[in-house]
């Protein structure tokens, strides 16, 4: 159970265009998702926190024009990336808390590999 | 502020070998600490956390860690590696509550030869 679906897994874009990035929490319903960005050989940085029907809240230092983060519905969160630049190339993930008992988790997407040309 | 250090960027053990991954933490309560394994290109999966209780926590895969409030370690263990544990190793903590994300650390590659 719990499981975020996360798409496209690659994308492929041109410099200046906008790219949206996916997530469905496919058998719960997600209030907040958390977006992820990892570069090559890093580590998971924290960019944003979305929550269902309210603004997102941004990490220090992450643009929030660029980073258009929309969490609409229960069971979908969107990243989009806007006039992409070959700097944005990265690994993006997007993860949700789960809670269990007196416990909690997180479950995480299967991460989406943008690349700008 | 909350940190994690993974001391070691790349690893490489023999298969069959112990092994041992280190994670150090800065966190001013309880920490709520996580190991997630990463394949290439692929998503996290939890290897095991710990919230409270016994600090000795089991995993899956055969994964245990042992969590050391006086030496602010979470220690990643397996007694006989694999090939297929070859991977990205990232220990976090939970920077505040389930709803404020989590803080990585660098991560630990582990090579495994055969």
């Amino acid at each position: 159970g719990a499981v975020v679906s996360q798409h496209p897994s690659r994308v492929i874009c041109k410099s200046g265009t906008s790219v949206k990035i996916e997530c469905r929490s496919l058998d719960f319903q997600a209030t907040t998702m958390f977006w992820y960005r990892q570069f090559p050989k890093q580590s998971l940085m924290l960019m944003a926190t979305s929550n269902e029907g309210s603004k997102a809240t941004y990490e220090q230092g992450v643009e929030k024009d660029k980073f258009l983060i929309n969490h609409a519905s229960l069971t979908l969160s969107t990243l989009t990336v806007t006039s992409a630049h070959p700097e944005d190339s990265s690994f993006y993930i997007c993860s949700a808390p789960v809670f269990a008992r007196r416990a909690y988790g997180y479950t995480f997407g299967s991460g989406t590999r943008l690349t700008v040309v | 502020a909350q940190s994690v250090t993974q001391p070691d960027i790349h690893i490489t053990v023999s298969e069959g070998a112990s092994l041992e991954l280190r994670c150090n933490y800065s966190y001013g309560a309880t920490p709520y600490l996580f190991w997630y394994v990463q394949s290439p290109g692929q998503g996290l999966q939890l290897l095991l956390k710990y919230f409270s209780g016994d600090t000795l926590v089991q995993g899956i895969k055969g994964f245990e860690a042992e969590f050391k409030r006086s030496q602010s370690s979470f220690n990643l263990r397996k007694p006989s590696v694999h090939w297929s544990d070859a991977a990205e190793y990232f220990c976090a903590v939970a920077s505040g509550g389930p709803l404020r994300g989590l803080i990585f650390g660098q991560g630990t590659e582990l090579s495994v030869k055969p």
